[in-house]
């Protein structure tokens, strides 16, 4: 199995840009979720999702949207890039409530 | 939002020590989890703790859980320079929502 795999791995945009991260996992799981993570804040939720077709908000959604058409994928999308923007984002599967957490290595972003 | 707070935020020890992270939540949980972050890579999940449980050990790592003061301890003994990392608290309020995460501890281990 391949686990959590997020591309890509890097990118580079400018302010205003759109772009989609994708994410996909090959567990079967239920839950993902997308986090960003920057220097000194720890990791914050952005979106979730706890099934095909279900979605929700986490701490800081604004400015991305998601989708969740099939179990397998769930791809983060920016409208319109902001350097605010600018961060490390992983995804993240489990298989159920309660339960741990599988995470993609991550895909470092730069908005200009 | 509930988010768990690790403390300190930097610890720098010897091969050998033991090193002690804790952490500190607002609300109930489910469980509380810990994670291992290798500088420029993923999160791996270290151990879960259920609120119904007060101590868990896993290898070289000891986790305490006081629901009463809110708040998790993780112990590593013994500690190698490959141990070397940051590591995070994560919380979860109640089955069916995500894990909030906190700031994290950097953990240094020097040979």
């Amino acid at each position: 199995n391949a686990g959590v795999t997020q591309t890509p791995k890097f990118q580079v945009l400018k302010t205003g840009q759109s772009m989609t991260l994708q994410c996909a996992q090959d567990m079967n799981h239920e839950y993902m979720s997308w986090y960003r993570q920057d220097p000194g804040m720890g990791l914050r939720l952005i979106h979730y999702s706890v099934g095909a077709g279900i979605t929700d908000q986490g701490e800081v959604p604004n400015g991305y949207n998601v989708s969740r058409s099939t179990t397998e994928d769930f791809p983060l999308r920016l409208l319109s890039a902001a350097p605010s923007q600018t961060s490390v984002y992983f995804c993240a599967s489990r298989p159920g409530p309660g339960e741990k957490l599988f995470f993609g290595s991550g895909t470092q972003l730069s908005v200009l | 939002s509930q988010q768990g707070e690790e403390d300190p935020q930097a610890l720098s020890i010897q091969e050998g020590e033991n090193a002690t992270m804790n952490c500190s939540y607002k609300t109930s949980i489910n469980n509380l989890q810990w994670y291992r972050q290798n500088s420029g890579r993923g999160l791996v999940h270290l151990i879960l703790i259920r609120s119904n449980e007060r101590e868990k050990h896993s290898g070289r790592l000891r986790v305490t859980l006081d629901t009463s003061k809110k708040s998790s301890s993780l112990l590593i003994t013994a500690s190698r320079a490959a141990d070397t990392a940051s590591y995070f608290c994560a919380t979860n309020q109640e089955a069916g929502t995500a894990l909030i995460f906190g700031k994290g501890t950097t953990l240094s281990v020097s040979s």
